[in-house]
């Protein structure tokens, strides 16, 4: 069984902090990873791929891979009130390019 | 450029009736996807189209359904409906399978009574 898992949260954190969420894998074969955001009442957007070990910056977002330990991590720097959603993980999991979603993380960023 | 569209955006049913979902895709886009979300379950993959072509299937029942038309258009119907069919039903495209980012419609919540 093909599994993606994410902490469902809520991950309370305080503006200005760093927010971590986390994402762990089942298929040591991953090669694409990607985290959607997806605000209360909304559809879900893409903010961050990866696809090799280590990790991605954009802006005040850093996708970190390990794909030995099979997890991938994001981090939110100078968290924001309006960062405050679900984040989802979604790994490809096969040469069919079917993503496997995780269920998602809450994030709430408290002023 | 118009986003992904899906209609309707609200749906109520009862158990025992059939449903149709329409997506269109943005335009130039062939690849659709449906997924259906519940609360705590995260995204379920239920098929992906690609040239009029079903391409993958989730695990789910044959009562849900789907087909793309020669524009991309896709739609997916679900029979016989059953209480734990209650969702948001979302369609996302992209240029081809595989392709990143998919782009999502708003979806449609289904009420199944």
């Amino acid at each position: 069984q093909k599994e993606v898992e994410q902490n469902s949260g809520p991950l309370s954190v305080p503006e200005g902090a760093i927010a971590s969420l986390n994402c762990t894998y089942s298929d040591r074969g991953s090669q694409s990873f990607f985290w959607y955001r997806q605000y209360s009442g909304k559809s879900p957007e893409l903010i961050m791929s990866i696809y090799s070990n280590g990790d991605k910056e954009d802006g005040r977002f850093t996708a970190q891979l390990n794909k030995a330990s099979q997890y991938v991590s994001l981090l939110i720097r100078d968290s924001q009130p309006s960062d405050s959603a679900t984040y989802l993980c979604a790994v490809n999991m096969d040469s069919n390019y079917q993503l496997i979603w995780g269920a998602g993380t809450k994030l709430i960023i408290k002023p | 450029k118009a986003g992904v569209t899906q209609t309707p955006r609200y749906l109520i049913k009862t158990r025992g009736q059939q449903v149709t979902l329409s997506c269109s895709p943005i335009s130039g886009h062939r690849s659709v996807s449906w997924y259906q979300q519940t609360p705590g379950q995260g995204l379920q993959f239920l098929f992906e189209y690609f040239s009029e072509t079903q391409r993958n299937k989730g695990n789910f029942p044959g009562r849900f359904s789907g087909r793309q038309f020669s524009n991309s258009r896709s739609e997916m119907n679900v029979s016989t409906l059953e209480l734990g069919d209650s969702a948001l039903y979302l369609c996302a495209s992209s240029s081809n399978p595989g392709s990143q980012p998919q782009h999502f419609g708003d979806g449609t919540r289904l009420s199944i009574l």
